[in-house]
C-alpha cells in the first residue's frame, strides 16, 4: 500500500515557470488537501478538496491552481512561479475532514526552490 | 479567527526526563485537536489527539491535556527518549486543519 505519493521530490524552477506538483493517495480518502512548510512559519494550508469536484482555499492560496477530476488525484499547479514560492509541499488525505479526529496521511514532500 | 500558536520554538531535554510541548488557540468552539511529529525529510505523522468533551487523553508515553478555560493544550512525553527528537505540531481541526509554527524538540542523552 503506497498511501499518499508525491512527485517529483525535488524542482529547481526559474521565476515564471510553470508547473504542477503530482499527488495521488491509493486510500480512497475524500478528503486531500495541500500545506507549504516555510521556517517559523510551521505547516500552511494552501487548498483542499472534500472530494471529486470540489476544492476550496486554504490559508494561503494566491499564486496556486488544484483541481480534483477523480477520487485519487489532487495536483498543484504554480501558475507564475516566484521566489516566495520556494518551499516545501506536503500533500496529505484522510478519509474524513472537518470536525474529526481523522488523522492526516501526508506525502514525503517536493522540495521546491524558485531562482 | 482559526488560529493556533506555539510559542516556543525549540526545547532540550535530557533522556528520561519530561518533555513539556505548549499549544495556544483562539477558536472558541473546536471538535479536536490533534499532535503531529516530523522528522527531516519526512512528512508529518499522526501522534495523538484530543476531542472539546475531554481535559485528558493518554497514549503510552504521550498525553494530552486541554484547559478549555485558558485555551490552551500540552502534550507531555514521558519518558523521553532521542527518538522523540522532532518538530512538533499541533493542529485544529473546527473548521480547516490549521497547525501551529511547531516545536523542534531535541532530547539529548
Amino acid at each position: 500500500n503506497a498511501g499518499v505519493t508525491q512527485t517529483p521530490k525535488f524542482q529547481v524552477l526559474k521565476t515564471g515557470q510553470s508547473m504542477t506538483l503530482q499527488c495521488a493517495q491509493d486510500m480512497n480518502h475524500e478528503y486531500m488537501s495541500w500545506y507549504r512548510q516555510d521556517p517559523g512559519m510551521g505547516l500552511r494550508l494552501i487548498h483542499y478538496s472534500v472530494g471529486a469536484g470540489i476544492t476550496d482555499q486554504g490559508e494561503v492560496p494566491n499564486g496556486y491552481n488544484v483541481s480534483r477530476s477523480t477520487t485519487e488525484d489532487f495536483p498543484l499547479r504554480l501558475l507564475s512561479a516566484a521566489p516566495s514560492q520556494t518551499s516545501v509541499y506536503f500533500c496529505a488525505s484522510s478519509s474524513r475532514t472537518v470536525g474529526t479526529n481523522e488523522k492526516l496521511f501526508f506525502g514525503s514532500g517536493t522540495q521546491l526552490s524558485v531562482l | 479567527d482559526q488560529q493556533v500558536k506555539q510559542n516556543s520554538p525549540s526545547l532540550s531535554v535530557q533522556e528520561g526526563r519530561i518533555s513539556i510541548l505548549n499549544c495556544d488557540y483562539t477558536n472558541s468552539m473546536f471538535d479536536y485537536f490533534l499532535w503531529y511529529k516530523k522528522y527531516p525529510a519526512e512528512g508529518p505523522t499522526f501522534l495523538i489527539s484530543i476531542s472539546s468533551i475531554k481535559d485528558k487523553n493518554e497514549d503510552g508515553r504521550f498525553t494530552v491535556f486541554l484547559n478549555k478555560s485558558a485555551k490552551h493544550l500540552s502534550l507531555h512525553i514521558v519518558p523521553s527518549q532521542p527518538g522523540d527528537s522532532a518538530v512538533y505540531f499541533c493542529a485544529d481541526n473546527t473548521d480547516k486543519l490549521i497547525f501551529g509554527t511547531g516545536t523542534r524538540l531535541q532530547v539529548f542523552p
